[in-house]
């Protein structure tokens, strides 16, 4: 049974980087898959940021693109998040997840609030 | 860019009724399309995949279909859990999602 934990500060400034981990446990995330960003700011719905395949190929949400870089840890079975140039607009709950492929979410990290505040 | 557009954005029902709730895409997709259920504070469940698929799990009450761009989820009889909010997925495109609460 695969778990994933999303880890990293709760609080990022302004125009500054924000970086989370998802740690895996129950599977490596080296035999297969896709693992995958979303966040959803407070009341609203979700937004899909990207993801990274087993092997070390990313994919992105094209709006994103720029901003987003998402890659593998293999030796420590974990994958992170990084985004550039933070506004009040990336306050949001993260959510670190599998994907078995066609972008399909199919198990859930229990998401993070990260707050950009100066 | 194909978009996906959700209705309703939400609606009351009743335990035992019959829900159905419409995703359309702008496009044809080719039923790449899933089905999530977020409960208020919890992270999304994925109900169905490819558009008819019911991940391991989730009750049967649960269905997906799908007719050229406009795709349905249906839950035969509504039940006190179900209560939540329901997004559909095409890629990286979220609806915007339909809140069900009780009537």
């Amino acid at each position: 049974q695969v778990h994933l934990q999303e880890s990293g500060p709760g609080l990022v400034k302004p125009s500054e980087t924000l970086s989370l981990t998802c740690i895996v446990s129950g599977y490596s995330i080296t035999n297969d898959y896709y693992w995958a960003w979303i966040r959803q700011p407070p009341g609203k719905g979700l937004e899909w940021l990207g993801s990274v395949q087993h092997d070390g190929t990313p994919h992105h949400n094209p709006p994103l693109k720029s901003r987003v870089t998402i890659s593998l840890d293999t030796s420590k079975n974990q994958f992170s998040l990084k985004l550039t140039s933070v506004t009040a607009a990336d306050t949001a709950v993260y959510y670190c997840a599998r994907d078995k492929g066609g972008w399909v979410q199919s198990d859930w990290g229990q998401g993070t609030l990260v707050t950009v505040t100066s | 860019d194909i978009q996906v557009t959700q209705s309703p954005s939400s609606l009351s029902a009743s335990v035992g009724d019959r829900v159905t709730i419409t995703c359309r895409s702008s496009q044809n997709i080719d039923n790449f399309l899933n089905w999530y259920q977020q409960k208020p504070g919890k992270a999304p469940e994925l109900l169905i995949y490819g558009a008819f698929t019911l991940q391991s799990g989730v009750p049967s009450r649960f269905s997906g279909s799908a007719s050229g761009t406009d795709f349905t989820l249906t839950i035969s009889s509504l039940q006190p859990e179900d209560f939540a909010t329901y997004y559909c997925q095409h890629r990286w495109a979220f609806g915007p999602g339909t809140k069900v609460d009780i009537k």
